[in-house]
């Protein structure tokens, strides 16, 4: 059975960075797969953020591209996600998912709130 | 930028009668669609992949249907615990990303 845990700061103040951490078990991170970061904002929709396969190599929405790294630890069967410059519209509850053509396996969800 | 747009925003029936949610995307996706069910304080749950294939124990009262832009989601014989909201997602290619539609909410009437 598949299970992956968000992990990290539930708060973060303004100009911060958001950095958040989801462990997988059940699965390796190193099978062939991608992982993906969504949030969703309060009282509104699903947004992708961006993923990461084994090797490293990333893609980000464009739209948060220049302030997110997405990280892979393979030693410890996890992958990060840092955010920089966090405002209040950073506000979210943040998921993590296995990523193969859509996402079949997430996380339960970490609500971080940015304020000081 | 590919943009998905979900009609109705909101869905109002009873148990037992057939919910048809739309997804538009704004050019032609082939059938690299998702459906996902999200519920408050859940995680999105998986429920159609490529358009028209169940996922993994997603009861046969859920199917999709559709490609290139427009797709379809029925719920045939609402069950009390199928009253959530609805994304579809597609992936694109190049370059590799993805984009959810705004939600349909499924309410009891």
């Amino acid at each position: 059975q598949v299970q992956l845990q968000e992990s990290g700061p539930g708060l973060v103040e303004p100009s911060g960075t958001l950095s958040l951490t989801c462990a997988v078990s059940g699965d390796s991170i190193s099978s062939n797969n991608w992982w993906s970061w969504v949030r969703q904002p309060p009282g509104k929709g699903l947004e992708w953020i961006g993923e990461i396969y084994e090797s490293g190599t990333t893609n980000y929405n464009p739209s948060l591209k220049s302030r997110v790294t997405i990280s892979v630890d393979k030693s410890k069967n996890q992958f990060s996600l840092k955010l920089t410059s966090v405002t209040a519209a950073d506000t979210a509850v943040y998921y993590c998912a296995r990523d193969d053509w859509a996402f079949d396996y997430w996380g339960p969800g970490i609500l971080v709130t940015v304020s000081s | 930028e590919i943009v998905l747009t979900q009609s109705p925003a909101t869905l109002s029936l009873s148990p037992g009668e057939r919910a048809t949610l739309s997804c538009r995307a704004s050019q032609s996706v082939s059938s690299y669609l998702a459906w996902y069910q999200h519920k408050p304080g859940q995680a999105p749950r998986l429920l159609i992949y490529d358009a028209s294939n169940r996922a993994t124990g997603i009861p046969a009262r859920f199917s999709g249907s559709g490609s290139g832009t427009d797709f379809t989601l029925t719920i045939s014989g609402l069950e009390p615990e199928d009253f959530a909201v609805y994304y579809c997602q597609i992936r694109s290619n190049w370059p590799r990303g993805y984009t959810f539609g705004q939600g349909t909410k499924l309410e009891i009437k």
